[in-house]
């Protein structure tokens, strides 16, 4: 069985550009959750979308965006990039709600320069 | 912000040494989550202990949970070098209709061969 998916696992981008990162859940699991995680930190929550519905969304600005897909794969975007937006993105994906256990994907890390 | 703190930051032992990491949390739960992640790639799960559980095992794992002093820890008994890891605690918040699953910073273990 396939895990949990990200693409793409590496990218480069400069301040200012805009970012779309894709996300697979695991099949059979409707809950997709997206976490930041900055170097030496533990990941902090950005969304999480249950059955195409936002469930939850963390403390992020609005330039940070993310959908789900009848498939029930998601897609998180970032506008006007920042230098500090350079982290690993993390999706996660569960049964139910994003209270169960999460099973990730190997994130795709994002450095802006 | 971050609702479970683990204790150490980091930790160093040698193999066959148990490794013991604590976490505490600021609010009321009905679970605790640990989970493992190898050097900047997603995180595993590990364990999960209800609130109404004191202790739970899995393998060479060992959790507690106390909920009167909100703090739990993770015991690894026999440690091996394939053990060197992040390793967070994960707790439950509700917000606003908002549910996430909140991660502490993490405890870095090396296991020394």
């Amino acid at each position: 069985d396939a895990g949990v998916t990200q693409s793409p696992t590496h990218l480069i981008k400069t301040r200012g550009q805009h970012v779309t990162l894709r996300c697979s859940p695991i099949s059979g699991h409707k809950s997709v959750s997206w976490y930041q995680q900055v170097l030496g930190q533990g990941p902090q929550f950005i969304f999480q979308y249950y059955e195409k519905e936002e469930r939850g969304r963390g403390n992020f600005p609005d330039r940070f965006s993310a959908r789900q897909f009848p498939n029930y794969s998601s897609e998180l975007n970032v506008n006007a990039l920042l230098l500090g937006d350079s982290a690993l993105y993390l999706c996660a994906s569960s049964l139910f709600g994003s209270l169960n256990v999460l099973t990730f994907g190997a994130g795709s890390r994002l450095t802006v320069l | 912000s971050q609702q479970g703190e683990e204790d150490p930051q980091a930790l160093s032992i040698q193999e066959g040494e148990n490794a013991t990491m604590n976490c505490s949390y600021k609010t009321s739960i009905n679970n605790l989550q640990w989970y493992r992640q190898n050097s900047g790639r997603g995180l595993v799960h590990l364990i999960l202990i209800r609130s109404n559980e004191r202790e739970k095992h899995s393998g060479r794992l060992r959790v507690t949970l106390d909920t009167s002093k909100k703090s739990s820890s993770l015991l690894i008994t026999a440690s091996r070098a394939a053990d060197t890891a992040s390793y967070f605690c994960a707790t439950d918040a509700r917000q606003g209709g908002s549910e996430k699953l909140v991660f502490g910073k993490g405890t870095k273990l090396t296991v020394n061969p």
